[in-house]
């Protein structure tokens, strides 16, 4: 079985540009989030999508961040403008259609650098 | 104060050495807790979760809940090499619910 695709695994940019990043979720799973995990700190949830809609946002600093998940399938996860305090690896994690937390499983991740 | 409190060591053991792994938290309505593996540049990776108080075994894991106390523990018996990774700790409310992470305990196991 395939696992949680994220691309790409590295991106660095300058403070004010923006950034997306790609998630591609186990096949079948309807629960999709990203989490936020900066360096020496636990993942923090950004956003959860139960197929296409949105379950949980209230993490995401929404005056920057979007994200979106066409189709319920994969989804994407915008910065704009970006900021020095955005560097962090971004986790993309999916579970299936009861969208339980202790049967999610993460992606790499995505390491953005922010300069 | 933040809701799930984990020392971030860095614990550094021999091989075979039996570790121990804990935090604390602070909301009484946690009903799950969870355990994760992190190797570096990797995702998480879930090892097992316990429901309310009590103990769970896993191979070489051991998850232990103490409501009463607010803590929660780790055990890995015979410990190896490939245990080398960053331990993260989770309370949920409900198993749908939102995790909330501690920040990990960094552990390296010696040859």
């Amino acid at each position: 079985e395939a696992g949680v695709a994220q691309s790409p695994r590295y991106k660095i940019i300058e403070k004010r540009q923006s950034v997306a990043f790609w998630c591609n979720p186990i096949s079948g799973h309807a629960t999709l989030y990203w989490y936020q995990q900066i360096l020496g700190q636990g993942p923090k949830l950004l956003i959860q999508f139960q197929n296409n809609g949105v379950v949980d946002d209230s993490q995401l600093p929404k005056d920057r961040f979007s994200a979106e998940r066409l189709k319920g399938v994969d989804s994407t996860l915008k910065i704009q403008p970006a900021k020095l305090e955005d560097s962090a690896v971004y986790l993309c994690a999916s579970s299936s259609n009861r969208g339980l937390n202790t049967e999610a499983f993460f992606g790499q991740g995505t390491r953005l650098t922010v300069v | 104060q933040k809701e799930v409190e984990q020392d971030p060591g860095p614990l550094s053991v021999p091989e075979g050495a039996i570790v121990s792994l804990n935090c604390t938290y602070s909301n009484s309505a946690f009903q799950y807790f969870m355990w994760y593996r992190q190797y570096s540049r990797k995702g998480p990776e879930l090892l097992m979760y316990t429901y309310s108080s009590g103990n769970k075994e896993d191979g070489r894991f051991t998850a232990q809940v103490d409501k009463s106390s607010k803590y929660i523990s780790l055990f890995i018996r015979d410990s190896q090499p490939s245990d080398s990774a960053t331990y993260l700790c989770a309370g949920i409310v409900s198993r749908a619910g939102k995790s909330t992470f501690g920040d990990g305990t960094t552990l390296t196991v010696k040859p």
